[in-house]
């Protein structure tokens, strides 16, 4: 089962504006990670948050965590028309044992135009 | 670093037949995970190891599904008498042991069931 709603489900942005891209999950996580997918490839890491973490950057990238309201949020700032990919939030559930799957959302398809 | 390889990289057979993957983790990662990604979806897990040791397996892990990893290296997931329904990307990823860890994916095999 799919545990993180993204949205919106697709965004069309012009290159150099900001691109903000939300998550919403049902359960206790330990993290929530975001991924960038390229057509026909592999998920690429971007960036992890920790539960007790709110807000973190890395280049271009921003992203928040509520875990009051259960949500995040990515902001790629500047985009550019390589940015266009699929992105996905994905937590891993608050767990005590060793396993830590990763359960995904459906993915924004974001398409940045030149 | 050289990546997570999954080979081979498509694949096509018919209905009934048997199909083996490889995954071949980044060579310090104990973890190792597969993935099933089916078009417009996000990955959903199926199966987790950490070292040679199988900790998990979803139960969308039929018992057509078998996944090994025999010397905490390399893994094989074997589909038989596959169906039409098992048309999807699996992707393999691994990780460091440890909480917090961002997972590294291969680019998948896609799997085509004529």
């Amino acid at each position: 089962s799919q545990q993180g709603e993204e949205d919106p489900q697709a965004l069309s942005i012009q290159e150099g504006e900001n691109a903000t891209m939300n998550c919403s999950y049902k359960t206790s996580i330990n993290n929530l990670q975001w991924y960038r997918q390229n057509s026909g490839r592999g998920l690429v890491h971007l960036i992890l948050i920790r539960s007790n973490e709110r807000e973190k950057h890395s280049g271009r990238l921003r992203v928040t965590l509520d875990t009051s309201k259960k949500s995040s949020s990515l902001l790629i700032t500047a985009s550019r028309a390589a940015d266009t990919a699929s992105y996905f939030c994905a937590t891993e559930e608050f767990y005590t044992g060793a396993n830590s799957k990763l359960t995904f959302g459906k993915g924004i398809t974001l398409s940045v135009r030149p | 670093d050289t990546g997570v390889s999954q080979n081979p990289r498509h694949k096509i057979t018919k209905r009934g037949q048997n199909v083996t993957f490889r995954c071949d983790p980044i060579s310090e990662h104990n973890r190792l995970y597969w993935y099933r990604q089916t078009l417009g979806q996000g990955p959903e897990f199926l199966t987790y190891f950490q070292n040679e040791a199988q900790l998990e397996k979803s139960r969308l892990l039929s018992d057509r599904f078998s996944a090994e990893r025999p010397k905490g290296s390399f893994s094989t997931l074997e589909i038989q008498r596959t169906e039409q329904g098992d048309s999807a990307m699996y992707l393999c990823a691994s990780s460091r042991q440890g909480g917090d860890q961002p997972q590294h994916f291969g680019d998948g095999t896609r799997l085509s069931i004529l």
